[in-house]
């Protein structure tokens, strides 16, 4: 049981690149959720889905967009890099959170744009 | 979400108790208090939640005030590892209207465990 896992662990963009942040879980879990984190700062909801098709806006979801095929991955796609994405990415996953269920989070994916 | 309201730093000797409190004055009845740590460059790690009753796990125990304004987390016997930003959240716990399950982090309090 790998719980969540995230490829690439680490990459540099240029500016105006576009890449795929792959996340995947082996739980079962309907809900994924994907963060980012600044340095310094608590994490921000950017994505999240409640189940295979279904996805829906965070708090910071400009620049970013996601998709949602299978229960298992849920990947994040940058289309233009910008500096301000520069962050850490972390994506996380839980049974439908009712009656306080935690999240499962992955070792994250830093990204440094230039 | 009800906000929280956490120190933002302490220190605490090896092997003693590490008690963390966090403020919590505007939770709603159906709010859960959750805790959670992030070691330096890793992924958040869920420690512990709960409801109205105190909650013991194999981390920590969570001690949550009679009128649920506030709370604390203590890890009973720290170790140098237990040194990570420790994040109090309060969170719906059912996943129906606009939660969606979502965890609102703030800045955390940033625990150093020393020899």
């Amino acid at each position: 049981n790998a719980g969540v896992t995230q490829t690439p662990k680490f990459r540099i963009l240029k500016i105006g690149q576009s890449m795929t942040l792959q996340c995947t879980q082996d739980m079962n879990h309907n809900y994924m959720y994907w963060y980012r984190q600044d340095p310094g700062m608590g994490l921000k909801l950017i994505y999240y889905s409640v189940g295979a098709g279904i996805t829906d806006k965070g708090e910071v979801p400009n620049g970013y967009n996601v998709s949602r095929s299978t229960t298992e991955d849920f990947p994040l796609r940058l289309e233009l890099a910008a500096p301000s994405q520069t962050s850490v990415y972390f994506c996380a996953s839980s049974i439908a959170p009712r009656g306080g269920h935690e999240q499962y989070f992955g070792p994250g994916t830093r990204l440094t744009v230039t | 979400d009800a906000k929280t309201t956490q120190p933002p730093s302490m220190d605490c000797a090896e092997g003693r108790a590490a008690n963390l409190p966090c403020n919590h004055s505007t939770i709603s009845g159906n709010e859960y208090v959750y805790w959670y740590r992030q070691i330096h460059s890793q992924g958040p790690q869920y420690i512990i939640h709960g409801l109205k009753n105190n909650e013991t796990n194999e981390m920590a125990s969570l001690i949550i005030t009679e009128d649920r304004k506030s709370s604390t987390l203590i890890l009973p016997h720290a170790t140098l590892r237990d040194t990570a930003v420790y994040y109090c959240i309060v969170r719906v716990g059912d996943a129906g209207g606009t939660s969606y399950g979502k965890l609102t982090f703030g800045q955390g309090t940033i625990l150093t465990v020393h020899p």
